[in-house]
């Protein structure tokens, strides 16, 4: 089987540094996913990483480390409309498939 | 530029009845999927179809059928819908076959109650 752990929860200032981490156990890897869902919509993509390392994408940077079987996603300059649920994903034993994590919740404080 | 169009938005069923929910894409993608997402939960899988006459179960595919219609079209039928299936359904679909680094792109939802 497959599955994804990430907090169910994260509260931050405005202005601060939040990482979201991210364990997976998959019969098969084909990399690491990451995915924004503001309340009533839809979610919407943030970042890949496929091998070890970091990805920077703005102010969004993504990390993995396979052999750990982890991965991260680092939020800077955290703005009020950064609240939103995060979800990692994964493709499993097939690289057609997309299994999501449960999500973290982030809310961002003032 | 459409992306993905998902129709109803929102739906209200009795126990039993059936239903189809229509999915489009005009963004010429290979594969399209299907999810589910019950309040705070992450999306789970329903079915998916990686390509035009294909598809293929996910985590969740009971009480549910797919078609893949044609390259833009993957819809989702409940034959007896049942209260266990309030939930709020998604499509979305991805370009290449393959890579796991390309994008899935999303639906607005379908907001579906079973009383």
């Amino acid at each position: 089987g497959q599955s994804l752990e990430q907090p169910s929860e994260v509260t931050a200032v405005e202005g601060a540094i939040v990482q979201i981490n991210c364990t997976y156990q998959t019969s098969g890897f084909y990399g690491l996913s990451w995915y924004q869902q503001h309340d009533g919509g839809a979610p919407t993509f943030l970042s890949y990483n496929a091998l070890d390392g970091l990805e920077e994408t703005g102010r969004f940077s993504s990390f993995l480390s396979r052999s750990d079987s982890y991965g991260y996603l680092l939020l800077q300059e955290l703005q009020m409309k950064d609240s939103a649920s995060y979800f990692c994903a994964s493709s499993g034993d097939s690289s057609y498939k997309l299994i999501f994590g449960s999500g973290t919740r982030l809310l961002v404080r003032p | 530029n459409a992306g993905v169009t998902q129709t109803p938005k929102f739906q209200v069923l009795k126990t039993g009845q059936s239903m189809t929910l229509q999915c489009a894409q005009d963004m010429n993608h290979n594969s399209m999927y299907w999810y589910r997402q019950d309040p705070g939960m992450g999306l789970r899988l329903i079915y998916y179809s990686a390509s035009e006459g294909t598809t293929d179960k996910g985590e969740v595919p009971n009480g549910y059928n797919v078609s893949r219609l044609n390259k833009r079209e993957f819809s989702l039928r409940l034959e007896s819908a049942a209260p266990s299936q309030t939930s709020v359904y998604f499509c979305a679909s991805r370009a290449d076959r393959e890579r796991g680094n390309q994008p899935q792109h999303f639906g607005d939802g379908t907001r579906l109650s079973i009383l």
